[in-house]
């Protein structure tokens, strides 16, 4: 079956831009969290959707926001980019909200290269 | 704040030898640990999820220990090739946040032919 898929791969704003990524997660995944890889930080968690409905958010800026659809797809949203957003945005799907299932994998997509100039 | 640790931040083995890293983590309020396998270019992909103390994971040549009281979670591999390399990733649950795993920085593991 399909995989995490995330759209667009790779795209280039400038500061001040909004930018808005998709997440399509595993066929059946209800639960989807997002990612941000950057050189300095490593991989930091900045939501997790279940059910339409947000679970846990990181420490990120107002400006980080996100959601998710009755089909499960989630987008993201980064408002008033700074060069600073310039990251890996990965996101993640597993079956049910983790905290009733400790053994769910979490599958990952391939991620969204955002630069911001 | 929940620190995970790596070590080694990178390995370099030849091809055939058997390598193990560590993946450290608080060893109060756990829920569970993830192990990734990550190539450049590629989505992390899941290797094991281990929730029990003292849980023992083997996929093919590459193996995993839990210890939970003590805070550590081993990764093995067995007679490395070429196609290990990549990086490698623990990531931590704790049980007052279990929609969030806590990553490490991880273990780049480069295999010489």
């Amino acid at each position: 079956k399909a995989g995490v898929t995330q759209t667009p791969r790779y795209l280039i704003k400038t500061r001040g831009q909004q930018v808005t990524l998709s997440c399509s997660p595993i066929s059946g995944h209800r639960s989807v969290s997002w990612y941000q890889q950057t050189p300095g930080q490593g991989l930091q968690f900045l939501f997790e959707y279940f059910s339409e409905t947000q679970r846990n958010k990181g420490n990120f800026p107002g400006r980080f926001s996100g959601r998710q659809f009755s089909n499960s797809r989630s987008e993201m949203n980064v408002s008033t980019l700074e060069l600073g957003d310039s990251a890996l945005y990965l996101c993640a799907s597993s079956l049910g909200f983790t905290n009733y299932m400790a053994g769910n994998t979490i599958y990952f997509g391939e991620g969204s290269w955002l630069t911001v100039v | 704040i929940l620190n995970v640790e790596q070590s080694p931040q990178s390995l370099h083995v030849q091809e055939g030898d058997s390598t193990n890293f560590t993946c450290s983590f608080p060893s109060s309020n756990f829920y569970a640990l993830h192990w990734y396998r990550w190539e450049t270019a590629k989505s992390p992909e899941a290797l094991f999820v281990m929730t029990l103390n003292g849980d023992e994971k083997k996929k093919g040549r590459i193996s995993a220990t839990l210890n939970t009281k003590e805070g550590y979670s081993y990764l093995y591999i067995k007679g490395s090739q070429p196609e290990d390399s990549a990086t490698y990733l623990c990531a931590f649950i704790d049980s007052s946040n279990t929609g969030k795993l806590i990553f490490g920085q991880g273990t780049t593991l480069q295999v010489k032919p």
